[in-house]
């Protein structure tokens, strides 16, 4: 399982783009790079998923180089609703056999 | 729809008791997973079923125990409570392929 490494906290203000950038050395061929957030007192709630170049949907872009060994979440125009810890998993998804393993994620505050 | 429901919320137990944690999913997922979550920290996966009548140790599974009683419901049970499993716990289920987990709203265990 592909160990990854993110920042621990960031803080930004309203309307700011937010990049977090999640560090995984070892990925294998067949793995995925996937983001979750999660709010207080919630369970984590899926954002995008990736396995190379870009992706984007309705809140979020996701940004992979072609060595995949790192990624970066792109959030754009933060809220302060946006406030929440957000994780990178890194894990091959194309069998229903698969542990999960989460990091501890990054703390993100959104100030007005 | 109800997705991933867990039950109970909350619940308080004295050291040494039995308790048994229920989670069921209602989008027909072959995958289910038990985490804990510390304050402060990220999930720890306990134990997971890749589909019914599978299940298979996570990252924490000492003090634990698991059922996968069929497609739609995956338990966890504490034989003997100890205060170092006070956590919350959050159940997840899986679709095939590279689909993300869904997770419930977790149940807030303490251990007195």
């Amino acid at each position: 399982l592909a160990k990854t490494t993110q920042p621990i906290s960031m803080d930004s203000y309203e309307g700011q783009e937010v990049n977090i950038t999640c560090s995984h050395n070892n990925i294998a061929t067949n793995d995925y790079i996937t983001w979750y957030q999660q709010f207080p007192s919630q369970g984590p709630r899926f954002i995008i998923q990736g396995y190379k170049t870009k992706v984007t949907n309705e809140v979020a872009s996701l940004f992979i180089p072609a060595d995949r060994k790192s990624s970066t979440l792109s959030l754009p125009r933060v809220s302060l609703s946006d406030t929440a810890v957000y994780y990178c998993l890194v894990g091959a998804l194309v069998s229903s056999a698969s542990k999960i393993i989460f990091g501890s994620g990054t703390r993100l505050s959104i100030r007005p | 729809n109800a997705g991933v429901t867990q039950t109970p919320k909350f619940q308080v137990l004295k050291t040494g008791q039995s308790m048994t944690l229920q989670c069921a999913q209602d989008m027909n997922h072959n995958s289910m997973y038990w985490y804990r979550q510390d304050p402060g920290m990220g999930l720890r996966l306990i134990y997971y079923s890749a589909s019914e009548g599978t299940t298979d140790k996570g990252e924490v599974p000492n003090g634990y125990n698991v059922s996968r009683l069929n497609k739609r419901e995956f338990s966890l049970r504490l034989e003997s409570a100890a205060p170092s499993q006070t956590s919350v716990y959050f159940c997840a289920s899986r679709d095939l392929g590279n689909q993300p987990q869904h997770f419930g709203d977790g149940t807030r265990l303490s251990i007195l």
